[in-house]
């Protein structure tokens, strides 16, 4: 049974700094990775899909990564903004394309 | 312009009682899922529907039963309803089926928050 991991539950940083979430899965058998950001009260955001055969995808601030061999991502968020401030998941993407979500990460921007 | 929308986006009901949600994505997509969000903010798969077929359904009591009357819809109706069916419910979609599987990005309705009294 896949399992979703994500460190840290909680982050909080200055705006201006790089930051790092990670994210690792227990079965290396998936078809894609997605990054999503959810805002309080509010539904979820895609910001990024990885398929299983590729590496890193960018967008704009954000650059994911993906080692599928190590059943690890990493998010990147260059020059965080207050903006930034939200809840990022991870999502594997296996068995008949259905998700299996990890638990999130809170991310707090300040000014 | 709205991708996947549901109704509502509040459902306060008691306990016992039988209710719907509703969805509706406008992207052409082939497959519809539903998810839940626990209060400890934990999603996870309810069920997932291709071209109106049940392809997915996980350990959900049967007292949750999806509808697909076509392929742009998936309802959710919940019987007999019970305090640990407070939650919020999504809705989502994806272009594929199971052959989609790398390209299958999925996308979220806003999610509607259904309190049990």
């Amino acid at each position: 049974k896949q399992e979703v991991t994500q460190i840290p539950a909680a982050l909080s940083v200055p705006e201006g700094e790089n930051l790092v979430l990670n994210c690792s899965f227990t079965d290396s058998a998936i078809y894609n990775l997605q990054w999503f950001r959810q805002d309080p009260g509010k539904g979820l955001t895609s910001l990024l899909l990885i398929q299983s055969s590729q590496r890193e995808q960018t967008s704009g601030r954000l650059n994911a990564s993906l080692d599928k061999s190590s059943g690890r991502s990493t998010l990147y968020i260059a020059a965080s903004q207050p903006g930034d401030s939200a809840t990022y998941l991870c999502a594997v993407g296996s068995g008949y394309s259905t998700l299996t979500f990890g638990k999130g990460t809170m991310l707090l921007v300040s000014p | 312009d709205t991708a996947v929308s549901q109704t509502p986006k509040y459902l306060v009901t008691q306990m016992g009682n039988d209710k719907s949600i509703k969805c509706e994505q406008n992207l052409g997509h082939d497959t519809m899922y539903w998810y839940k969000q626990d209060s400890k903010k934990f999603l996870k798969i309810m069920f997932s529907y291709n071209n109106k077929e049940l392809i997915i359904n996980e350990t959900v009591p049967n007292r949750f039963s999806p509808k697909s009357p076509d392929k742009a819809h998936l309802n959710l109706h919940i019987n007999s309803l019970e305090l640990g069916d407070s939650a919020v419910y999504f809705c989502a979609s994806s272009p594929y089926g199971l052959a989609g599987g790398p390209y299958n990005e999925q996308f979220f309705g806003p999610g509607t928050r259904l309190t049990v009294l």
